[in-house]
């Protein structure tokens, strides 16, 4: 039981390149998350997903694309990276009996 | 809607003292209150979490929150510090938007313990 992984740990992107990141959950939940942490500013929701097929936009979901094809898979698409987007980014699933979110290790991504 | 603040974005302590962290949250609702703690280069943990019952919560590592609805608080305390401590804690309230329910997180308080 890995519970949630995140792939890759880290990541240099040139402004406008494109890149996926990956987040996947052995445990069966429905709901799963994409938040950035910056500096100061705490977690920030990027896109969120109640279930397989479904997205939705969080709190900061410009320049951002999500799928989930599969209920323990959540992609997080970067079409046209951009120097803002430098951040940490962290997946988390919630589990629909105890409420708590568990969270993956994140990803350090650097856009230059 | 439901927003937490957190009081302190840095508390510094020395080994063996008490820790409080302070959580002001607003929610139209009752709340479900979370605690959670972010070690370096690593992702979330969850702490402790309030739901109904009990208002003082107890969690790992020796932390312990009450929550006290007429102050709208979720302080975060420890009465002893240790040097593993040393971390960012964020506070966090669930919200339910349209049927989904998230967290909102404050904006994080780290914690320095001095020997």
């Amino acid at each position: 039981n890995a519970g949630v992984t995140q792939t890759p740990k880290f990541r240099v992107l040139k402004t406008g390149q494109s890149m996926t990141l990956l987040c996947a959950q052995d445990m069966n939940h429905e709901y799963m998350y994409w938040y950035r942490q910056d500096p100061g500013m705490g977690l920030r929701l990027i896109h969120y997903s109640v279930g397989e097929g479904t997205t939705a936009k969080g709190e900061v979901p410009d320049g951002y694309n999500v799928s989930r094809l599969k209920k323990q898979n959540f992609l997080l698409g970067l079409e046209s990276a951009a120097p803002s987007q430098t951040s940490v980014y962290f997946c988390a699933s919630v589990s629909a009996v105890n409420y708590e979110q568990y969270f993956g290790p994140g990803t350090r991504l650097t856009v230059t | 809607a439901q927003s937490v603040t957190q009081l302190g974005s840095h508390v510094s302590v020395s080994e063996g003292a008490l820790v409080l962290l302070r959580c002001n949250y607003s929610s139209s609702v009752p709340p479900y209150l979370f605690w959670y703690v972010q070690y370096p280069n690593q992702g979330l943990q969850l702490l402790l979490k309030y739901t109904t019952g009990a208002t003082l919560v107890k969690g790992i590592n020796g932390f312990e929150a009450e929550f006290k609805k007429s102050e709208t608080s979720f302080h975060l305390t420890k009465p002893s510090a240790h040097m593993s401590d040393a971390a960012e804690y964020f506070c966090a309230v669930r919200t339910i938007i349209q049927g989904a329910q998230k967290l909102v997180f404050g904006q994080g308080t780290r914690l320095t313990i001095n020997p």
